[in-house]
């Protein structure tokens, strides 16, 4: 368990449908970072949030958007999915300060039929 | 943050010593070189960082080479379980919440029995 909780573990829902990821971070981490792995882009940054507030963009589209709550939990929001959206979706989170590696959950597995 | 170039692929005999390289010539004073590594489909784990100096810890040895223009992370005695794709990667913290890690493809270790 690296401290990192996913919900759910896997997903399969129709095209044209939204669903939500949800990640809460290992305790006193702060930043929450998302990305997407599929089968033939590796891992793809989405997008960063540090207590509360968006921090950086990586490759997100516009359907998707997120946030991180008062708890520093936080949400990805998946909307008019395609086909395409089928992928790995990660979740980490890190300390502010000191090492900066990472700790990842153990991902969403989205499948879109 | 500076391109790194890895191996794409490397085999490795159970319980003889790993050796990953990594080629990062562009790499800038302050910048870490972060390795993570990926069991399959599971979510990426942090290794080892470094800046200047050869770092160990409790699962690899990195070395970095004076000019720091590469490194080498190693496995003193790979099991099976170490099969999984290493990422090297180089990050240039920019200070307080921002730094996102950008994976490349990685090198795909096989520990054979």
């Amino acid at each position: 368990d690296s401290g990192v909780t996913q919900t759910p573990k896997h997903l399969i829902t129709a095209t044209g449908q939204r669903v939500t990821l949800r990640c809460s971070p290992r305790s006193g981490d702060l930043s929450v970072y998302w990305y997407q792995q599929s089968l033939d882009q590796g891992l793809q940054f989405l997008i960063q949030y540090y207590n509360g507030e968006e921090r950086a963009k990586g490759n997100i589209l516009e359907r998707f958007s997120a946030q991180q709550f008062p708890d520093l939990h936080s949400e990805l929001n998946l909307s008019s999915l395609e086909l395409g959206d089928s992928a790995l979706y990660f979740c980490a989170s890190s300390a502010v300060t000191g090492n900066y590696g990472y700790t990842f959950g153990s991902g969403t597995r989205l499948t879109v039929v | 943050d500076a391109k790194t170039t890895q191996p794409p692929s490397m085999d490795c005999a159970e319980g003889r010593a790993a050796n990953l390289p990594c080629n990062h010539s562009t790499i800038s004073g302050n910048e870490y070189v972060y390795w993570y590594r990926q069991i399959h489909s599971q979510g990426p784990q942090y290794i080892i960082h470094g800046l200047k100096n050869n770092e160990t810890n409790e699962m690899a040895s990195l070395i970095i080479t004076e000019d720091r223009k590469s490194s080498t992370l190693i496995l003193p005695h790979a099991t099976l379980r170490d099969t999984a794709v290493y990422y090297c990667i180089v990050i240039s913290p920019s200070g307080g919440s921002n730094y996102k890690l950008t994976f490349g493809k990685g090198t795909l270790l096989t520990v054979n029995p």
